[in-house]
């Protein structure tokens, strides 16, 4: 089944312990990106990744980095995690970043940082 | 900058009601719109993709229409029924392929 995963689903977590948000996807996507939802705001991009080794920073990169050693795998990293961080964030992934395709998007992992 | 913006925040219909969704965009240079459907718990999922040379797509009891120059574009759901219930999110693409969310339409069907 095609799909974008990401993991964990919830976490909470207290200020400044770094912590890792995976996200994979099955379907050889080039594109994936990551986006933040809060409530009165919609969602968010942080990063992007166009391929394997380019990423670029979205609308509210500030906290956050990513990698993209595999073409499957996108994770998010919170370095310094802080309380405004606190947010429910999704990974999305699409065969090109040409603007033509569907974007798919993961469950969701929802962060709680204390 | 892009903003996009939907119309009505909440919306509540008897069953079998066929219903209209907003959404407006200020740039029209847009790449494509996508409607999203968003379920508590669960990820958004994409409902249609209408290119920017289109006027619009269909699936099923959905239809969703797209006036670029206007910067309009509408989900019509026909027939409604209670497991439509869910929040409706339009996004328009620029360059870089990001999307540009709206803040969505929470759409409850009463049995």
């Amino acid at each position: 089944e095609a799909q974008v995963t990401q993991n964990p689903r919830y976490l909470i977590t207290v200020t400044g312990k770094k912590l890792t948000v995976t996200c994979s996807q099955n379907m050889n996507h080039e594109y994936m990106s990551w986006y933040r939802q809060d409530p009165g705001l919609g969602l968010r991009q942080i990063y992007y990744s166009m391929n394997v080794e380019v990423t670029d920073k979205g609308d509210v990169p500030e906290g956050y980095k990513v990698s993209r050693k595999e073409k499957r795998n996108f994770p998010l990293i919170l370095e310094s995690p802080s309380p405004n961080q606190t947010s429910l964030y999704f990974c999305a992934s699409s065969p090109s970043w040409t603007g033509m395709n569907i974007q798919y998007f993961g469950a969701g992992t929802r962060l709680s940082v204390l | 900058k892009q903003e996009v913006t939907q119309i009505p925040a909440a919306l509540s219909v008897p069953e079998g009601e066929n219903l209209v969704l907003n959404c407006s965009f200020t740039d029209s240079a847009i790449y494509n719109l996508q409607w999203f459907r968003q379920d508590p718990g669960k990820g958004l999922t994409s409902l249609l993709l209408i290119q920017s040379s289109q006027r619009e797509q269909t699936s099923g009891r959905l239809n969703a229409s797209l006036d670029k120059s206007s910067g309009r574009s509408t989900l019509y759901i026909a027939a409604s029924q209670p497991g439509d219930s869910a929040t409706y999110l339009c996004a328009v693409s620029g360059a870089t392929n990001k999307l540009i969310f709206g803040t969505g339409t929470l759409l409850a069907v009463q049995p």
